[in-house]
């Protein structure tokens, strides 16, 4: 298996709501990432987990809430957020912090805040 | 910060035409990739290439490290290679994959 797997597709949620997105991959990577993507722009560092511990946080706001259960799980807890906050939402996984091999992305789920 | 920036920022192509994408980067890198992120989002890693040179059908790729830059040739181009080219940098300090603006390429029938 050599895919990052992320769950939904697609989110639409009203500013008051909490959700969560998914991220799923088996290939044994210890490190695991989330990016946000805004239409026409590239792809932005949110956070890096590196063996299920939280080690980058790029000063995203706590609206955004990560969690790592497990080696091949990442979630991201998503609360009170802002109309802005609508992006595709990447997550990727490397098989070490270092960017070692390189780093596979995963669908992405296309967020809608309203 | 590292910069790196991409060239040329567009690009439309007749199917069968070649091409050359360029990344360039004003710092000493770990690692780079290149990815095609396809009309539906998708980041599709094309080449994990921090020297030397790769070929993968009608894609191949050569990064100069000691030079700062990294090309991506695709050859005999067709409608299903539109979308956008990143190059993306791994920095060893920091622990983080920085991304250029990207290319936008469309390849007419």
């Amino acid at each position: 298996d050599t895919e990052v797997t992320q769950t939904p597709k697609h989110l639409v949620m009203g500013m008051t709501n909490k959700k969560s997105l998914k991220c799923e991959q088996h290939m044994g990577h210890r490190a695991m990432y989330w990016y946000k993507q805004k239409a026409k722009k590239p792809p932005e560092l949110m956070f890096v987990y590196s063996y299920e511990k939280l080690s980058i946080n790029e000063s995203v706001p706590s609206r955004f809430s990560p969690e790592c259960p497990n080696s091949s799980l990442l979630n991201l807890h998503l609360h009170a957020l802002q109309p802005e906050d609508s992006a595709l939402y990447l997550c990727a996984s490397s098989q070490d912090s270092r960017g070692n091999y390189g780093y596979t992305f995963g669908s992405g789920t296309r967020l809608t805040v309203v | 910060g590292i910069q790196v920036e991409q060239s040329p920022p567009d690009l439309i192509l007749q199917e069968g035409a070649n091409s050359t994408l360029r990344c360039n980067f004003s710092d000493s890198v770990n690692n780079l990739q290149w990815f095609h992120q396809n009309p539906w989002g998708q980041l599709i890693n094309l080449f994990y290439i921090p020297s030397g040179t790769k070929q993968n059908g009608r894609l191949s790729a050569t990064t100069v490290a000691t030079e700062r830059y990294s090309l991506l040739y695709i050859s005999s181009s067709q409608t299903t290679d539109s979308g956008v080219y990143f190059c993306a940098v791994y920095l060893g300090y920091g622990n983080k994959l920085v991304f250029g603006a990207g290319t936008i390429l469309r390849v007419k029938s």
